[in-house]
């Protein structure tokens, strides 16, 4: 197994740019989650999503949106980059229920110029 | 406002001798408790969890406390080892949010030989 995977590994962008990260995790989970790393900030929610079609907010939605269109894959898309996007971003799922610990992907180190 | 705190941004072990990592929580509605090791470049990997009817959790070298009058966990490491190395993040769920995670800042432990 794979596990939880992320694309790509490292993106620059220009302000105003738009991409596309994209999560893959092979362990039938249903939730997912994305989360970014910034110095001395931990990680925080951005989205997370409990099943195929359904997605909501986090801590830290603005400038982000996100897509769950298959049980397996979650997107998050940045739409207009700003150089305050710049961080490390990571994908996570769990199982359903409760007291469950996520798996995380590697990371993406975007930079927003 | 930070719900999770880790108040040492770093620690630094002997060899052998035990590791101790703290993490302070402000709302009482938490009620199951994670820590996870992060190296560098890699995503975050579940170590070891405490649920709130239990005040100890013991796997291996690694043990959890909690002391939930005082909304104080911590994390004992014995003996450490210099693989140990690592950050250490806390984090915390409250059951039936979709597992979501809120997380401390993070401690930077370096063991020593």
């Amino acid at each position: 197994n794979a596990g939880v995977t992320q694309t790509p590994k490292f993106r620059v962008l220009k302000t105003g740019q738009s991409m596309t990260l994209l999560c893959a995790q092979d362990m039938n989970h249903e939730y997912m989650y994305w989360y970014r790393q910034d110095p001395g900030m931990g990680l925080r929610l951005i989205h997370y999503s409990v099943g195929e079609g359904t997605t909501a907010k986090g801590e830290v939605p603005d400038g982000y949106n996100v897509s769950r269109l298959k049980k397996q894959n979650f997107l998050l898309g940045l739409e207009s980059a700003a150089p305050s996007q710049t961080s490390v971003y990571f994908c996570a799922s769990s199982i359903r229920g409760s007291y469950n610990e996520q798996f995380f992907g590697p990371g993406t180190r975007l930079t927003v110029l | 406002d930070q719900q999770v705190k880790q108040n040492s941004p770093s620690l630094s072990v002997q060899e052998g001798r035990i590791s101790i990592l703290n993490c302070d929580y402000t709302n009482s509605m938490f009620d199951y408790f994670l820590w996870y090791k992060k190296y560098p470049a890699e995503g975050p990997t579940f170590l070891i969890s405490i649920s709130s009817i239990k005040d100890k959790n013991e796997d291996g070298r690694f043990t959890v406390f909690l002391n939930k009058s005082a909304k104080h966990l911590s994390l004992h490491i014995v003996p450490s080892q210099p693989g140990d190395s690592a950050v250490y993040f806390c984090a915390v769920q409250i059951t039936g949010t979709a597992s979501k995670l809120t997380f401390g800042t993070g401690t930077r432990l370096q063991v020593t030989l």
